[in-house]
């Protein structure tokens, strides 16, 4: 089973709408992420979470917000979709001491019409 | 100017190449990575390191810190590790997680 899972995988959207992405895991990791992935500019962090309630913002948070109520849980929403905040979004999980780094759900693919 | 530069963006090698895939980075750093995409998108962590050298079967990776620089090596290359491989780094102060990326190298592995 794998220990990060993303949903839904994709998801097309029209501008305006409300959307909220989920990350779920089951390695009772300290530490959640989440990026988003545009050609050009590669792997960029929308928000992160260091536990339970405990958030702050990374490098293009702007038009997101994020909520973590339970270790396993960490939720992005984009509060008004926007044509510009197509683009895949990635949750990953990490802990300190861990020898391996980062750990990557599988992505979801969102589409901003 | 990106704090993290791949060289070089495209890589195109024939089975069973040696490949090197170089890293520098302006910043400070506490550790580098080294990650994995495939075509189908998902992404896998290959090697954190803050010094020296790992292994891990085919793939070694090496940092010089001094020097800012690291490089990813596949000895005997293979069609499937055909795949985007990214560096990012974990920048002194910086808060965990936040990653700076590079904007990868995208190697093709023809058999």
């Amino acid at each position: 089973d794998a220990g990060i899972t993303q949903s839904p995988r994709h998801k097309v959207t029209e501008t305006g709408t409300p959307v909220t992405l989920r990350c779920h895991q089951t390695e009772n990791h300290r530490y959640m992420y989440w990026y988003r992935q545009d050609p050009g500019h590669g792997l960029r962090l929308i928000h992160y979470s260091y536990g339970v309630k405990d958030t702050d913002k990374g490098e293009v948070s702007d038009g997101y917000s994020v909520s973590r109520s339970k270790t396993e849980d960490f939720l992005l929403t984009l509060e008004s979709a926007t044509s510009s905040q197509t683009s895949v979004y990635f949750c990953a999980i990490s802990e300190l001491g861990q020898d391996y780094g980062y750990t990557f759900g599988s992505g979801t693919r969102l589409t901003v019409v | 100017k990106n704090e993290v530069e791949q060289s070089p963006q495209n890589l195109t090698a024939q089975e069973g190449e040696f490949i090197t895939i170089n890293c520098s980075y302006s910043v400070g750093i506490s550790a580098l990575h080294w990650l994995q995409q495939h075509p189908g998108g998902g992404i896998v962590s290959l090697f954190m390191l803050s010094s020296g050298k790992k292994k891990h079967g085919r793939l070694i990776a090496t940092i010089n810190i001094q020097e800012k620089h690291s490089s990813l090596h596949i000895t005997a290359s293979h069609p499937r590790d055909s795949a985007v491989y990214i560096c990012a780094g974990n920048p002194h102060g910086g808060s965990q997680g936040n990653l700076i990326f590079g904007k990868g190298t995208k190697l093709s592995v023809k058999p």
